[in-house]
């Protein structure tokens, strides 16, 4: 499975964009790139997922590089509500989450 | 609401039991997924299904167990439970297997053995 790697935690102010980093140079061509969150220790939500072409949906934006090693998940004005653990997902056969990003939003 | 539909909420019980967790997947979804999540510990995912088969496995243990019913139910059986197996355990499904669709998670039953 192409292993991801996220910083464990980020801040960002209320209202500003946060832009979440994922790394997967070991992502191979037919493999697709999800994004879910956990807030608290609720179920984990689906935000995102693509697999070349930048996404755009309701609640973000999935921006990946053209030689497909990394993306960045985009939330364009965050909230409170936003805080939670946000992981980048390579999916193969398996949908196998990693550690992380703890997303903390302050007013 | 997910559509995912997991009993119990909660559960106690003792060491060396055994429990069977229930999920029932949202309406028309095929797919079914378990995770194990233990306090501040990430996803670690259990087994998929798929229709009533078994699609993908993980780090399963032996004394845990799953099944897809005919009516596309699941149950997740663990056995012998020890102290370290109290943890939330979470199912997804979709409606095929990602990566044509996302997975939809419910609220998830915590274990507490005692």
């Amino acid at each position: 499975d192409a292993k991801t790697t996220q910083p464990p935690s980020m801040d960002c102010a209320e209202g500003r964009a946060a832009n979440l980093p994922c790394n997967h140079s070991t992502i191979s061509g037919n493999e697709y790139v999800y994004w879910y969150r956990q807030i608290h220790s609720q179920g984990p939500q689906y935000i995102i997922h693509g697999l070349k072409n930048n996404e755009t949906n309701e609640m973000a934006s999935l921006i990946i590089t053209e030689d497909r090693k990394s993306s960045t998940l985009i939330l364009p004005h965050a909230t409170l509500r936003d805080t939670a653990v946000y992981y980048c997902i390579v999916y193969t056969d398996k949908l196998i989450f990693g550690t992380g990003t703890r997303l903390q939003v302050f007013p | 609401d997910s559509g995912v539909t997991q009993t119990p909420k909660h559960l106690i019980t003792a060491t060396g039991q055994r429990v069977t967790l229930r999920c029932s997947p949202r309406s028309g979804d095929l797919s079914v997924y378990w995770y194990q999540q233990s306090l501040d510990q990430g996803l670690q995912f259990l087994i998929q299904y798929y229709n009533g088969e078994e699609r993908a496995k993980g780090n399963i243990l032996e004394r845990f167990s799953a099944q897809q019913f005919p009516d596309l139910h699941s149950e997740l059986n663990l056995s012998s439970l020890e102290l370290g197996d109290s943890a939330l355990y979470f199912c997804a499904s979709s409606e095929w297997t990602v990566p044509s669709t996302e997975a939809f998670f419910g609220q998830g039953t915590r274990l507490t053995v005692v």
